[in-house]
């Protein structure tokens, strides 16, 4: 069993729409949750940071981090077809390392 | 500063054959991260630098692969005898030691590696 687990999509919603996208995880021990956008043939792009359960909001983005059912997701409002990438869900253990343990990413295509 | 910057931005290269890729860090963070990242998948960890020693390797490492980052700036990424297994997007990123600065990641554009 992978530590992250991510729907890999492809996932389909026309313009304006509400995105949900979400990660489970099994290791208690993971502090630290991103969420990064990539577009095709780009390295990824750092959208939120938390580190405590409980929402967090920036613009059309809320992060989401349920610590005890080892849950997150992040929320896009008033989606736009620039929306349109695959988006990585990623946590730490918040040692020394820094190192991140990604998922598997979610593929997101915004109709206009 | 613009960035991460990886130079070849791709490689094609014949099985057998050593391929070595370069990436620049942004100046100001003292650690430089190498992630391989294949089709569909998200990133995976490979090696970290904190300055120019380099503090942790992942399994996936093997023999073949080695990494340096010699005066603390710049780092290099070699395959030895590359397999068709190796192709891959292989992605570096640099960010402050901090860890309320984890997130803080900053990712280049990765180099494509083709290996035929």
């Amino acid at each position: 069993q992978k530590e992250v687990e991510q729907d890999p999509g492809p996932l389909s919603v026309p313009e304006g729409a509400i995105v949900s996208l979400n990660c489970t995880y099994s290791n208690s021990a993971f502090q630290y949750f991103m969420w990064y956008r990539q577009y095709s043939r780009k390295g990824p792009e750092l959208l939120m940071y938390t580190y405590s359960s409980g929402n967090k909001e920036d613009g059309r983005f809320t992060a989401q981090v349920d610590k005890s059912s080892k849950y997150i997701s992040l929320f896009i409002r008033d989606s736009q077809p620039s929306d349109s990438a695959t988006y990585l869900c990623a946590m730490n253990y918040g040692g020394a390392t820094n190192k991140l343990i990604f998922g598997t990413g979610t593929l997101l295509a915004v109709q206009p | 500063d613009t960035g991460v910057s990886q130079d070849p931005r791709h490689k094609i290269t014949k099985r057998g054959q050593n391929v070595t890729f370069r990436c620049d860090p942004i100046s100001e963070h003292n650690r430089l991260y190498w992630y391989r990242q294949t089709l569909g998948q998200g990133p995976e960890f490979l090696t970290y630098f904190q300055n120019e020693a380099q503090l942790e390797k992942s399994r996936l490492l093997s023999d073949r692969f080695s990494a340096e980052r010699p005066k603390g700036s710049f780092s290099t990424l070699e395959i030895q005898r590359t397999e068709q297994g190796d192709s891959a997007m292989y992605l570096c990123a640099s960010s402050f030691p901090s860890v309320q600065t984890a997130g803080g990641y900053t990712f280049g554009s990765g180099t494509r590696l083709t290996v035929v």
